[in-house]
């Protein structure tokens, strides 16, 4: 149960879009339309954002999407606010009531 | 309103026992699993075990199986991380998180923050 693969860190301005990928395998990601993307900011809880692949829980704004494609979930995050900056983990369903998070993304905003 | 309160910091020394809590309110808390989930200084989240309260069905990460016990007690609507014999490598903030349905945590506590050194 080796964690999934994010990018350390993503950048972008203002206004802009950035997607950050998770990518794992054929017995998590692959597998399961389970995925889901929390954001954390410094010294807090993390706070889900995107579940189930590419649905979003009530009050998430729309500028945050989810898709996948094969063993690769992918976060969009569009039309880039300060607030956004923060560290993003994606989680995948892994079989037998087991979870596996991603090892982490750090959004900075220009 | 959802709530899930953790137990405040603790400092304790290698070799001690320890056993943390994580009291849910404003929903049924014996139909929704509780999980653990461990983030060490400066690093990322990892998946430690999650118990359906219903039941006390206990599931464990690979990492973490017998390192850690993973409780609740229906009757106060409380789950618990326990440790027999803590490392300083068990150094770390432990939250714990509902688990909606799906397999998603979608509302978390506060945060435990656990310091082991000698």
């Amino acid at each position: 149960q080796s964690a999934l693969t994010q990018p350390p860190s993503a950048s972008g301005s203002p206004g802009q879009s950035v997607t950050i990928s998770c990518t794992g395998t054929s017995s998590d990601v692959g597998a399961y339309n389970s995925v889901s993307w929390y954001q954390q900011h410094p010294g807090k809880a993390p706070k889900l954002m995107i579940y189930e692949v590419s649905k979003r829980p009530s009050g998430v704004p729309d500028r945050f999407s989810g898709s996948k494609s094969g063993n690769t979930a992918s976060l969009t995050v569009s039309g880039l606010q300060a607030e956004d900056e923060a560290d993003y983990y994606c989680s995948s369903y892994a079989g037998s009531n087991s979870l596996v998070f991603g090892g982490g993304t750090k959004l900075t905003v220009l | 309103e959802v709530q899930l309160v953790q137990s405040g910091a603790e400092v304790k020394q290698p070799g001690e026992s320890l056993k943390i809590s994580c009291k849910g309110s404003g929903y049924s808390f014996t139909i929704y699993r509780i999980g653990w989930v461990r983030q060490m200084p400066g690093k990322g989240l990892e998946w430690m075990g999650i118990i359906y309260p219903g039941d006390s069905d206990t599931r464990y990460s690979p990492s973490f199986q017998g390192q850690v016990t993973i409780s609740a007690d229906k009757s106060t609507s409380t789950a618990y991380l326990q440790w027999s014999s803590l490392k300083a490598s068990d150094t770390a903030m432990y939250y714990c998180a509902r688990q909606g349905f799906g397999e998603l945590f979608d509302y978390w506590g506060q945060g435990t923050l656990v310091t082991v050194s000698s």
